[in-house]
């Protein structure tokens, strides 16, 4: 079954911290990966996207993905109260018309 | 860049009405546009796909007949909730891609309440 998975949280981190967000995803198709973060009562906002192996570096965002093992994440660097929020990881196959797959999100709490 | 807008942004209908809610793409051509539901604390769930000019494609357990879905215009799409029942109440999200980009970019959503 292709999911994605992501661990519910919450993620407690201190400001200033680094917060680590992980998502695994089951389709070895899958091509194109994204992070989304949605505030409580809004709608989601694209943060980062990647589609090889590594690192990708976006201010104080880093995600980072391995194929090979199948798994996607994001780095907040110096995290923020503000940063506060559910972060959505997303995945689209190859080919096709790209839909999209979520996960069911990871709630993070940045506390000062 | 990439902004698409909702309207309304909020509503509240009686039991038995239908409910439109328009998507706009306002700077870009949309060749693709998404319809989800949120209830509370919960994911979002993918209802259908869109494309220009042709029917929408429905995900399983979601009535098409129930919500209509135009893609009239690369830059428009409604969603039209018909005979609405008090479960239908939720956020409704759309989003719009142009492909060939992968990304794809989220409308601010419309809360519906139906009384």
């Amino acid at each position: 079954q292709k999911e994605v998975e992501q661990n519910s949280g919450p993620l407690s981190v201190p400001e200033g911290a680094i917060a680590s967000l992980n998502c695994t995803y089951s389709d070895r198709g899958s091509q194109s990966f994204f992070w989304y973060r949605q505030y409580s009562g809004k709608s989601p906002e694209l943060i980062m996207s990647i589609y090889s192996n590594g690192d990708k570096e976006d201010g104080r965002f880093t995600a980072q993905l391995n194929k090979a093992s199948q798994y996607v994440s994001l780095l907040i660097r110096d995290s923020q109260p503000s940063d506060s929020a559910t972060y959505l990881c997303a995945w689209t196959r190859a080919g096709g018309s790209y839909i999209p797959t979520f996960g069911r999100g990871t709630s993070l709490i940045v506390h000062p | 860049g990439a902004v698409v807008s909702q309207h309304p942004s909020r509503v509240i209908c009686k039991s038995g009405t239908s409910v439109k809610i328009e998507c706009r793409s306002l700077d870009f051509q949309a060749t693709t546009m998404f319809w989800y539901r949120q209830f509370p604390k919960q994911s979002l769930m993918l209802m259908a796909t869109s494309n220009e000019g042709s029917k929408a494609t429905y995900e399983q357990g979601v009535e098409k007949d129930k919500f209509l879905i135009n893609h009239a215009s690369l830059t428009l799409s409604t969603l039209t909730v018909t005979s609405a029942h008090p479960e239908d109440s939720s956020f409704y999200i759309c989003s719009a891609r142009a492909e060939p980009v992968r990304e794809q970019y989220f409308g601010p959503g419309t809360r519906l309440t139906v009384t």
